[in-house]
């Protein structure tokens, strides 16, 4: 089955820095990659998704990046805001399969 | 999301008890989920179903039963064999099987007494 493993598993940033989550995955023939906000105590939250078909997209300060070639793909979030704080996972889907998660990052953005 | 919704918020459980969590969904969504939150922990999927009537079991599905009768009710049974049943239970749903967007539920923390 898909292994998927996400890093760093902890991340403080100042606010106003940028971020960078990397998830690596093993199945070549998934081709679903959604990220996720949880915040404590909440239901995680997709915040951008990519299929495997394109190399990066892009939603206001966030944006997802995919290397097919290497199996990874990285969420990027610029300009961190306090906001931000939260629990971040990654999700690797095939087209006949269920989702498989990471293990999450938490971020913590300082003032 | 917001057409998800699971009940109660919190359960308290006693020893021998069997409790069943409710996930109801109106975005007529063929695919629901069951995944188990540890704290600090990633989501382990329990139990799955690809369309009405049909369901199989996940990473984690001993100690735990569902029932798919309606498209739109996905009920959670935990039993007294789930020895470490405390957790956070979250629902999803999604349009389709199979590389698609999965939207949760609030979820249900589950303690025992």
């Amino acid at each position: 089955g898909e292994n998927v493993e996400q890093h760093p598993s902890t991340l403080s940033v100042q606010e106003g820095d940028s971020a960078v989550i990397k998830c690596t995955y093993s199945d070549s023939a998934s081709n679903y990659f959604p990220w996720y906000k949880q915040e404590l105590g909440k239901r995680p939250q997709l915040i951008i998704d990519i299929r495997s078909n394109v190399g990066e997209k892009k939603d206001q300060r966030i944006a997802v990046t995919l290397n097919k070639t290497a199996k990874h793909f990285s969420l990027h979030i610029t300009e961190t805001q306090p906001e931000d704080s939260a629990v971040y996972f990654c999700a690797v889907g095939e087209s006949w399969g269920k989702l498989q998660f990471g293990a999450g990052t938490q971020v913590v953005v300082t003032p | 999301d917001g057409g998800i919704t699971q009940s109660p918020k919190y359960l308290f459980r006693k020893e021998g008890q069997n409790v069943t969590l409710s996930c109801e969904q109106n975005l007529n969504h063929d695919a629901m989920y069951w995944y188990r939150q540890d704290p600090g922990q990633g989501l382990r999927l329990i139990y799955y179903s690809q369309i009405v009537n049909d369901f199989q079991k996940g990473d984690i599905a001993e100690g735990y039963s569902v029932s798919r009768e309606k498209k739109e009710s996905f009920p959670l049974t935990v039993t007294s064999a789930q020895k470490n049943p405390t957790a956070f239970y979250l629902c999803a749903s999604s349009i389709g099987w199979g590389g698609e967007t999965q939207y949760f539920g609030p979820g249900t923390r589950l303690l025992v007494l």
